[in-house]
């Protein structure tokens, strides 16, 4: 798998924009950035993926820089709720796929 | 719809003892695969199945195995546990084992090995 680095740990303020950066700079030309997230005890959870362009869905949007070595998840609106640990992972694509799940960014999110 | 349903959700074994866990993917989804998740770590892969068939295996000893029934259902077996053994075990389901667009996790079972 492509290696991503994420910042340990971020806070937040309730009602405002979480920017989650990574950095993927041995990404290879046709794998995709996936995030999931984690809250405690329980599974991760799929929050969206991209290969080139910007998404966007309902529960957040990610920006990938146009040399797609670095990529940005965005919570527009964090809630108390958006608590989790997140990860940045470009899985390993041969015949299946695999998530390689690093140590992820700690987010929190306060009142 | 169901989610990702896993049994059980918690058990206690001793150490040199068998356990086996059990997973239902999502209705349609054609493969499971397999995780394994120590207290203050990111999950880590063991197996993926696809069609009753090994797809993958992860870093693990021969004492973990798994099978997939022709249901799409799975089983983790891990023989002779040790203490270290003791961890979340995730099943994840996908229709066709690439993850497209997500895999979908099942809450886990918590294995504790005394």
């Amino acid at each position: 798998d492509a290696k991503t680095t994420q910042p340990p740990s971020m806070d937040c303020a309730e009602g405002r924009a979480a920017n989650l950066p990574c950095n993927h700079s041995t990404i290879s030309g046709n794998e995709y950035v996936y995030w999931y997230r984690q809250i405690h005890s329980q599974g991760p959870q799929y929050i969206i993926h991209g290969l080139k362009n910007n998404e966007t869905n309902e529960m957040a949007s990610l920006i990938i820089t146009e040399d797609r070595k670095s990529s940005t998840l965005i919570l527009p609106h964090a809630t108390l709720r958006d608590t989790a640990v997140y990860y940045c992972i470009v899985p390993r694509r041969s015949g299946y796929s695999t998530l390689t799940f690093g140590k992820g960014t700690m987010l929190l999110v306060s009142p | 719809d169901a989610g990702v349903t896993q049994s059980p959700t918690h058990l206690i074994k001793t150490r040199g003892q068998q356990v086996t866990l059990r997973c239902s993917p999502i209705s349609g989804h054609k493969s499971v695969s397999w995780y394994q998740q120590v207290l203050g770590q990111g999950p880590q892969f063991i197996f993926q199945y696809y069609e009753k068939e090994e797809r993958g295996r992860g870093n693990f000893p021969d004492r973990f195995s798994a099978r997939q029934f022709p249901n799409y259902s799975s089983e983790l077996n891990v023989n002779a546990l040790l203490l270290g053994d003791s961890a979340l075990y995730l099943c994840a389901s996908s229709l066709d084992g690439q993850g497209t667009p997500g895999y979908t996790f099942g809450s886990g079972t918590r294995l504790t090995v005394v």
